[in-house]
């Protein structure tokens, strides 16, 4: 049962337009929601978190939107630029623990 | 300096063998993680280790065994092992239970 959601397996985007990525979660109980980036033949590195008493959290060029009610999140990057071309994974975590939760990742491409 | 080291990154292996991936972390963190990506790409968390003792043991078969000599080293060592672990096997850290997991750069494994 997958409790975590990227519905978008891959997204195209020009550069200097927005990104956007979504991510979806069955699990009321999560608290904490973040993004990982990862290109090949790497680990996945930290992006951006959210807390789910806050519905916004914004770092440079990426800003992360939680909406409780729809239990959605969602990356926005702008600009976007080539270097951003990789699969973002979201991920989310009760805070009973410190077990991650990870969708399936979202591929982003991000054209010249 | 390599925060989170997994060693080696490509392991290409018979059925049945039993094999070790090792994971070095030099930031001082107090807690440890393995996670497995299949085929479908998902991440799912394997094992969590905090200063030490093991806090987190998903569903694995007891094929798979966890050893932490110390709060920087988790390594993970695999029995008999089977066509299905082949994957791609992610090593990470983080500062406490709650803080964000810097990750590895993986270990390709493959059972032939």
């Amino acid at each position: 049962d997958q409790q975590v959601k990227q519905n978008s397996p891959s997204l195209s985007v020009q550069e200097g337009r927005i990104s956007i990525l979504n991510c979806d979660y069955t699990n009321s109980m999560f608290d904490y929601f973040l993004w990982y980036k990862k290109y090949p033949a790497e680990g996945p590195t930290f992006l951006i978190s959210i807390s789910s008493i806050k519905d916004k959290n914004e770092d440079g060029r990426f800003t992360v939107f939680l909406n409780k009610s729809a239990k959605h999140l969602s990356l926005h990057i702008v600009p976007s630029q080539p270097g951003d071309s990789a699969v973002y994974f979201c991920a989310a975590r009760r805070n009973a623990g410190n077990m991650l939760t990870f969708g399936g990742g979202t591929r982003l491409m991000v054209k010249p | 300096d390599t925060a989170v080291s997994q060693t080696p990154k490509y392991l290409v292996t018979q059925m049945g063998n039993d094999k070790s991936i090792k994971c070095e972390q030099n930031l001082g963190h107090d807690t440890m993680y393995w996670y497995k990506q299949d085929s479908k790409k998902f991440l799912k968390i394997m094992f969590s280790y905090n200063n030490k003792e093991l806090i987190i043991n998903e569903t694995v078969p007891n094929r798979f065994s966890p050893k932490s000599p110390d709060k920087a080293h988790l390594n993970l060592h695999i029995n008999s092992l089977e066509l299905g672990d082949s994957a791609v096997y992610f090593c990470a850290s983080s500062q406490d239970r709650y803080g964000e997991a810097f990750f590895g750069q993986g270990t390709r494994l493959t059972v032939v």
